[in-house]
């Protein structure tokens, strides 16, 4: 089983969709967690991290729960500008030292 | 935020050269940096840590002998592709992590061995 899995999509949706992604963790240990975009040919950056009490940021939305290692994205009024890939990240230690766990991605095309 | 550069963000190379490549913490001291590699349409694989002043902690699979790192100071690891392939060619990223925050990387370095 993989440490961090995600369902690789792609999401096709349209203009002004609500899309929800979801990510399984396996070490009930982990600390903290992020959600990362990644453009096609560029460096992943951070998107937004995730609380236990959940998190918004203006039209994007994560949750965290940690009785079934799960995380959630959701993104109201896709934006074509929101067409990239979507890594979910597990941060197993607060050591920095340690590396972050990366799924492999969620992929969305929003198109006109 | 916390920014890491990475140099340089392409090169292509003949098959059998080397090829080094830096990360560098530009606003913080990093004791520990990640190497990932990255293939069209593929997940970020973690190549490598690299570990300020003492040996680099490889992944299972990845050749050590291949892919030398160095991590001599707090702000700089390099990753040397030594005697490339065409096979070797891809999406190379550092990161490093400022004390127990969220990952940054680099721009990515895109090798083609040719």
């Amino acid at each position: 089983r993989k440490e961090v899995e995600q369902d690789p999509g792609p999401f096709n949706v349209p203009e002004g969709a609500t899309v929800a992604f979801n990510c399984t963790y396996s070490n009930s240990a982990s600390q903290s967690f992020f959600w990362y975009r990644q453009d096609c040919r560029k460096e992943p950056k951070l998107l937004m991290s995730v609380y236990s009490s959940g998190n918004e940021d203006g039209r994007f939305t994560a949750q965290l729960n940690r009785a079934s290692q799960y995380i959630s994205l959701l993104i109201r009024d896709s934006k074509l500008s929101d067409s990239a890939t979507y890594l979910c990240v597990v941060n197993p230690s607060w050591d920095s030292s340690y590396k972050l766990i990366f799924g492999s991605g969620t992929r969305l095309l929003v198109r006109p | 935020g916390a920014v890491v550069s990475q140099h340089p963000s392409w090169v292509i190379c003949k098959s059998g050269t080397s090829v080094k490549i830096e990360c560098r913490s530009l606003d913080f001291q990093a004791t520990t940096m990640f190497w990932y590699r990255q293939f069209p349409k593929q997940s970020l694989m973690l190549m490598a840590t690299s570990n300020e002043g003492s040996k680099a902690t490889y992944e299972q699979g990845v050749e050590k002998d291949k892919f030398l790192i160095n991590h001599a100071s707090l702000t700089l690891s390099t990753l040397t592709v030594t005697s490339a392939h065409p096979e070797d060619s891809s999406f190379y990223i550092c990161s490093a992590r400022p004390r127990n925050t969220e990952a940054f990387f680099g721009q990515g370095t895109r090798l083609t061995v040719v």
